[in-house]
C-alpha cells in the first residue's frame, strides 16, 4: 500500500484480555517504530526495529508489551493481561533510514485501545 | 519521559493571523522534526531541519533552530481553518535511531 497500515482502528478490551495489534509498515522501509499516545499527550517510545531485529526496546512500560517483526516487515505489538492504564492509541512508524539516521517518519492511524 | 516540550499549549488565533510556537528539548540532535496531527489521525511529517542549520521555509511553514539554546520555532504564516490540528516538535538524538516527540501545542484557527 502507499501508506502505513494499522489495524484495527478501534479495539476494546477487557481488563486482563490480551490483545495484539497489527502494523503494515511502507513496503522496503527498514526501520519500523512503535509509539504510545496518551490522550493529550505527545507520542512516546516504545520499540524499534531495523529491518527484523528489535534494536531498542527501552520504552516498553512493562514485560507485558512485547513486538516482533520476524520477516522484516509486518509488526506485531502485543499486550498481555491489559490494564486500565494501557489504554491509549498506539502508533506505528515506518523511515527509511539510507538517508542517514532519524530521517522523517512516516505514522499509521493508529491503533485506539480502551480497556474497560 | 518526553525529550521535548512545545510551548504554548494552545494558541487560538483568526485566520489570517500568523502562528508561532516554541520548542525546547534537552540533548545534542541530529536533526529536529516538526509534525501535524488532525484529531483522532496519524501524524504527518511537515519539515526537517538538521543540526548545522539555522532556519529552513517550506510554504507558509518557516522553522528556525538553536542548538546553542537548545530551542526551535515553527512559524506558519497566513493561517487557515484547515490549519487547525496539533503540532508536535520531534527531535532526532545523535546516535540514536528514533525521535523523541515533545507535548504538543493545540492551534486553532477560526474562520
Amino acid at each position: 500500500g502507499a501508506g502505513v497500515s494499522q489495524s484495527p482502528r478501534y479495539k476494546v478490551a477487557k481488563r486482563g484480555q490480551d490483545v495484539a495489534l497489527r502494523c503494515d509498515p511502507i513496503s522496503g522501509h527498514v526501520s519500523l517504530f512503535w509509539y504510545q499516545q496518551a490522550l493529550g499527550q505527545g507520542p512516546e517510545f516504545l520499540t524499534y526495529f531495523q529491518n527484523e531485529a528489535q534494536l531498542d526496546k527501552s520504552g516498553l512500560p512493562s514485560d507485558r508489551f512485547f513486538a516482533e517483526r520476524p520477516e522484516g516487515s509486518v509488526s506485531t505489538l502485543k499486550i498481555q493481561r491489559t490494564q486500565q492504564e494501557d489504554s491509549a492509541v498506539y502508533l506505528c512508524a515506518s523511515s527509511n533510514p539510507r538517508g542517514g539516521q532519524n530521517t522523517e517518519a512516516f505514522f499509521g492511524q493508529g491503533t485506539r485501545l480502551t480497556v474497560v | 519521559s518526553q525529550q521535548g516540550e512545545e510551548d504554548p499549549q494552545a494558541l487560538s488565533i483568526q485566520e489570517g493571523e500568523n502562528a508561532t510556537m516554541n520548542c525546547s528539548y534537552k540533548t545534542s540532535i541530529n536533526n529536529l522534526q516538526w509534525y501535524r496531527q488532525n484529531s483522532g489521525r496519524g501524524l504527518v511529517h511537515l519539515i526537517l531541519i538538521r543540526s548545522n542549520e539555522r532556519e529552513k521555509h517550506s510554504g507558509r511553514l518557516r522553522v528556525t533552530l538553536d542548538t546553542s539554546k537548545k530551542s526551535s520555532s515553527l512559524l506558519i504564516t497566513a493561517s487557515r481553518a484547515a490549519d487547525t490540528a496539533s503540532y508536535f516538535c520531534a527531535t532526532g538524538p545523535t546516535g540514536a535511531n528514533n525521535l523523541f516527540f515533545g507535548t504538543g501545542t493545540r492551534l486553532t484557527v477560526i474562520p
